[in-house]
């Protein structure tokens, strides 16, 4: 389970202010990627970096954004423009972003917008 | 994009039995195909995998089976536990990103 790390556990977030979710791991690993789950909808690709800084947009980017400055390092801002942001973040890595590597996550963020 | 199906999306078993959950993809592209369980509140783990030059594959309880030409794969656990019970994802993969599918939620009755 080690080697990737989030925080904090709980985030609770006012509507209108942005936040900040931190993800690092030190496996190494080329890739990172962020998702997010909501009960009964698995695991969503937000935002994806192959390498450092350097960014894709997932499946359901609109309303988050991303920096990759340091390899270790893949934080997610969560911003007032997200219109449903509560949910369970989680963070993964591997070690390239081929398709056959495996993903291994970090023990997720839960955000709650009050 | 890549679809995966995942079903059932519960699956209630007495402790013992065992169980089978199958999921269903669009690309004929994927090559790999893991499976996570994750634990109430917990992050996901893989538990298992399979690449598509191998049918099958199996590790003490779990089994994975891969039907390319059907596109579809099943996880399989003999003799459950009642520490088996979580959420399984399947997931999907080419080139790229992994696609996951919706989840099964495994109870395992003592």
């Amino acid at each position: 389970d080690g080697g990737i790390t989030q925080s904090p556990k709980y985030l609770f977030r006012k509507e209108g202010q942005n936040v900040t979710l931190s993800c690092e791991q030190n496996l190494n690993h080329d890739a990172m990627y962020w998702y997010r789950q909501d009960p009964g909808q698995g695991l969503r690709l937000i935002y994806y970096s192959q390498i450092v800084n350097d960014f894709q947009k997932g499946d359901i980017a609109e309303g988050y954004s991303v920096s990759r400055e340091k390899k270790e390092s893949f934080p997610l801002t969560v911003t007032s423009a997200q219109k449903n942001p509560t949910a369970f973040y989680l963070c993964a890595s591997s070690f390239t972003h081929r398709g056959t590597d495996t993903q291994y996550f970090g023990p997720g963020t839960r955000l709650t917008v009050l | 994009g890549e679809n995966v199906e995942q079903h059932p999306s519960t699956l209630s078993v007495q402790e013992g039995d065992s169980a089978v959950i199958k999921c269903t993809y669009s690309d004929s592209a994927s090559n790999y195909f893991p499976w996570y369980k994750q634990e109430l509140g917990k992050r996901p783990q893989l538990i298992i995998d399979i690449r598509s030059n191998v049918g099958e594959k199996k590790d003490q309880r779990i089994a994975v089976t891969l039907n390319k030409t059907a596109k579809h794969f099943s996880l399989h656990i003999t003799e459950t536990q009642p520490e088996d019970s979580a959420v399984y994802f399947c997931g999907t993969s080419g080139y790229s990103t992994l696609t996951f599918g919706k989840g099964t939620m495994l109870l395992v009755s003592p």
